[in-house]
């Protein structure tokens, strides 16, 4: 059971490219989210989906798109990279039954660097 | 919307020495409260929860209070190890139409001194 994967681990963009960091999960969980990882503020939610079709805006969604046509992959796409979106990233699956079954699983993350 | 605030931001503790992470949140709609291990370069994983019906939960050396009137809970880490280095997230869970909404403190780095 491979749980939550991200590709790449590592990227380095120039500002102005686009770019698609890839999330895939099969534990058939229907809510998937994208966080950014920033020294000193935690993990903010970017974008979250529903469902398969279903997707909304988190905390910081400005400069990322998502689509999520499948219930396995939640792929998060940057249209013109600039600095400040240099960050880790992580995306996170959970069950929408909620408690006991609502523990987030996260991918292992990629690291973003925009020069 | 929902506001978690962490503290404190770093700790040093010297090994066999006890640890203690303390988060107020700010909607009393949250009702769910875990707790991350991020170890460095690696993902956040889930080390203990607790839901708003109960006040305390143990797993062998750590152990997580809630006191749902002030809004805050804590993690408690007894007899810590070097293996406890890591930077620990707590989160509250706010159920949010049909979404449970994780919003997440900014982190402890926890140093344990061997």
């Amino acid at each position: 059971n491979a749980g939550v994967t991200q590709t790449p681990k590592f990227q380095v963009l120039k500002t102005g490219q686009s770019m698609t960091l890839q999330c895939a999960q099969d534990m058939n969980h229907e809510y998937m989210s994208w966080y950014r990882q920033d020294p000193g503020m935690g993990l903010r939610l970017i974008h979250y989906s529903v469902g398969a079709g279903i997707t909304d805006q988190g905390e910081v969604p400005n400069g990322y798109n998502v689509s999520r046509s499948t219930t396995e992959d939640f792929p998060l796409r940057l249209l013109s990279a600039a600095p400040s979106q240099t960050s880790v990233y992580f995306c996170a699956s959970s069950d929408r039954t909620g408690p006991p079954n609502t523990e987030a699983f996260f991918g292992q993350g990629t690291r973003l660097t925009v020069v | 919307g929902e506001n978690v605030e962490q503290h404190p931001s770093t700790l040093s503790v010297q090994e066999g020495d006890s640890a203690v992470i303390k988060c107020t949140y700010s909607d009393s709609a949250s009702n769910y409260f875990p707790w991350y291990k991020q170890e460095l370069g690696k993902r956040p994983q889930l080390i203990i929860d607790i839901r708003s019906n109960v006040g305390e939960k143990k797993d062998q050396r750590i152990a997580v209070t809630l006191n749902k009137t002030a809004k805050h809970f804590s993690l408690h880490i007894t007899e810590t190890q070097p293996e406890d280095s890591a930077v620990y997230f707590c989160a509250a869970n706010r159920p949010l139409y049909n979404f449970n909404k994780f919003y997440f403190g900014s982190g402890t780095k926890l140093n344990v001194k061997p």
